[in-house]
């Protein structure tokens, strides 16, 4: 079992703040991915990582940003904050371990824009 | 591309009763599949996997056998507590490039004493 941890896991802010979403890993694994949950429950990838300086967009287009400057460490930054924002905020990490590819979650970080 | 369809939820059982959530999916490659359950206010876990066909996952009294031919992973429960309320994702992993997850869209399972 991976363990993986976001913080914070609860945060309101008030629109046009910075923020920082933290997520580390200790399993050393390579990949890492950050989800976005919608209140309907549906999960939609945002960002995700194939080792340190590698950055890819997901599916869903977000005004975040990333960074993987660190195995352990996959920040997500949103610049400006807005209420379009609130969201279910997910990370989560894989070994590269071809076809048995397991992604392991985080507790995830509860966003709510003022 | 790929995709995974989930049986539409909620889903309401008393105690005991017996639990079927379908999962049917569509992959170009040979993928592995995956149920992952989140319990309110947490994030994924993963619940059991199988990454062939005719293999069965199972995990906490819950089953999942890949079927190929009809291209399913449907999760089973023979007597469901309270506990096991819920929601739950299939999802399955392809053996292209990206080796990303895709999810179906999740069932709420809520279990009555």
């Amino acid at each position: 079992e991976a363990d993986i941890y976001q913080t914070p896991r609860y945060l309101v802010i008030g629109t046009g703040k910075k923020i920082t979403l933290e997520c580390s890993q200790t399993m050393g694994h390579d990949k890492m991915y950050w989800y976005q949950q919608d209140p309907g429950m549906e999960l939609h990838l945002i960002h995700y990582s194939y080792g340190v300086n590698s950055t890819e967009k997901g599916d869903l287009s977000s005004e975040s940003t990333v960074s993987r400057i660190r195995t352990e460490h996959f920040p997500l930054t949103l610049e400006s904050a807005r209420p379009s924002h609130t969201s279910q905020y997910l990370c989560a990490s894989s070994e590269y371990a071809g076809s048995r590819d397991t992604q392991y979650f985080g507790p995830g970080t509860r966003l709510t824009v003022l | 591309g790929n995709s995974v369809t989930q049986m539409e939820g909620p889903v309401t059982l008393s105690e005991e009763a017996f639990l079927t959530i379908n999962c049917t999916y569509t992959a170009t490659g040979y993928p592995s599949l995956f149920w992952y359950v989140q319990y309110p206010g947490e994030g994924l876990q993963l619940l059991l996997k199988a990454t062939k066909a005719d293999d069965k996952g199972s995990n906490k009294g819950f089953e999942a056998t890949y079927r190929k031919e009809t291209t399913s992973f449907h999760l089973e429960k023979g007597s469901v507590q309270v506990s096991d309320s819920a929601v739950y994702f299939c999802a399955l992993s392809d053996s292209g490039s990206a080796r990303q997850l895709t999810f179906g869209s999740g069932t709420q399972l809520t279990v009555l004493p």
